[in-house]
């Protein structure tokens, strides 16, 4: 147990399909993180929240949505995505300014399939 | 933003090798951190740093803050086939207002037994 917990693990979904993802931790941490992470490129960063707050929107398409109704969960929700979209969705929490002796802790990520 | 950069992207070595990869910056940072991912996982913290010149161990792995706070390295001693997986290196940069970590490219390393 990584204390982030992520659902689905998997997921196929046709690009008319809406869908969430989920990710809940219950470290104490107060900011949580969406990245995406596409084959052969960098972790790319999506969303932050801070204090429930979203405090980061890297340019992410409007098809991503994200909801962070508390401290302890986070959503994505997605819809009429392309198939460029699939991926490994990371969810992230750390304490906000992280902790530096713990740095983020991730959870083990939902791999997305869109068809 | 901040930009990091990893070598080797990959590497596949034969398993009781010794493997050295880096991170680099044209900026400063505060903190570096080494992270680990799995095949199918999260990336998982393997080593802080937190001051230039520091070297820090776990286990098989080796780490250092590079003095001038513009890189650093990790090495792993006689690699074992669990090594397999993806290194992160992660870092704070000086001045960074968000507090936000910024990630390098990552290391892909393939152990051969």
């Amino acid at each position: 147990e990584t204390g982030v917990t992520q659902t689905p693990r998997h997921l196929v979904m046709g690009m008319t399909n809406k869908k969430s993802l989920k990710c809940e931790q219950h470290l104490g941490h107060n900011a949580m993180y969406w990245y995406k992470q596409s084959a052969k490129k960098p972790l790319e960063l999506m969303f932050v929240y801070s204090l429930e707050e979203r405090v980061e929107n890297n340019s992410v398409p409007s098809r991503f949505s994200p909801e962070c109704p508390n401290s302890s969960h986070l959503f994505l929700h997605l819809h009429t995505l392309q198939p460029e979209d699939s991926a490994l969705y990371l969810c992230a929490s750390s304490l906000y300014p992280p902790d530096l002796n713990y740095g983020y802790t991730f959870g083990s990520g939902t791999r997305l399939t869109v068809v | 933003g901040q930009q990091l950069n990893q070598s080797p992207q990959s590497m596949f070595i034969q398993e009781g090798e010794d493997v050295s990869m880096n991170c680099t910056s044209s900026s400063i940072f505060n903190t570096w951190l080494w992270y680990k991912q799995d095949p199918g996982e999260g990336p998982v913290l393997l080593i802080a740093l937190y001051k230039a010149g520091e070297l820090t161990s776990n286990g098989r792995l080796t780490a250092q803050f590079g003095i001038t706070r513009k890189d650093s390295f990790l090495n792993i001693s006689a690699s074992i086939p669990s090594d397999v997986g993806i290194y992160f290196c992660a870092g704070l940069p000086v001045n960074n207002a968000g507090n936000m970590l910024t990630f390098g490219g990552g290391t892909r390393l393939m152990v051969k037994p």
